[in-house]
């Protein structure tokens, strides 16, 4: 049972405009949320995160959505860039701190220039 | 920030026999963990490495099929057991460092296996 779903395994946007990925989840007991990005041959790398008590969080170009009561998560990025190109993962744990994170399965997204 | 290296970063195993992945970051660390990445399917957390003592294993993984070892706060070792081609996979090591906003998990870039 897949906890953590990205339903979009690709997403292709124009240089410039806004890309926006998608999360969902099932279980309610998630209280911390994380994004990271991934190039190939390389590890993912953290990118943005958000704990419940919050339904907005902005790191420059990036934002973090969070609704709670439909369980969706999602990442703004804009204006979006060539080097964006990677795949994203979406994670959630029942509490930060304990590093025992549920990925979801990643979006490849690519910025068109 | 911690820098992971990983040893081999690719190998092509027969079934049946076993590999070990080294895990080797720059700094000490509290915290390391072995993910695994089957195609097409997400990470998954294998095991806590535990300096000095056994890993903590999540469910569906087992000792004999993936011992770990760390013997210091820099080092780890991953080692796939009787491997199948079920196990091709990327697998990763993963730390908790200190970044520029407190605690942060940061992954190595993985070793790709593939089992034929």
């Amino acid at each position: 049972d897949q906890q953590v779903k990205q339903n979009s395994p690709s997403l292709s946007v124009q240089e410039g405009r806004i890309s926006i990925l998608n999360c969902d989840y099932t279980n309610s007991m998630f209280d911390y949320f994380l994004w990271y990005k991934k190039y190939p041959a390389e590890g993912p790398t953290f990118l943005i995160s958000i704990s419940s008590i919050k339904d907005k969080n902005e790191d420059g170009r990036f934002t973090v959505f969070l609704n709670k009561s439909a369980k969706h998560l999602s990442l703004h990025i804009v204006p979006s860039q060539p080097g964006d190109s990677a795949v994203y993962f979406c994670a959630a744990s029942e509490a930060s701190g304990t590093y025992k994170y549920i990925f979801g399965t990643g979006t490849r997204l690519k910025v068109l220039a | 920030s911690a820098v992971i290296s990983q040893k081999p970063s690719r190998d092509i195993c027969q079934r049946g026999t076993s590999l070990t992945i080294q895990c080797q970051v720059d700094s000490q660390v509290t915290m390391m963990f072995w993910y695994r990445q089957q195609p097409g399917q997400s990470l998954t957390l294998i095991a806590t490495a535990n300096q000095g003592s056994e890993a903590t294993y999540e469910s569906g993984f087992v000792i004999d099929k993936f011992p770990i070892s760390r013997p210091n706060l820099t080092f780890s070792t991953l080692t796939v057991s009787n491997m199948s081609p079920e196990d091709s996979s990327i697998y990763l090591c993963s730390v908790v460092g200190l970044g520029g906003g407190g605690e942060t998990q940061y992954f190595g870039p993985g070793t790709r296996l593939l089992v034929l």
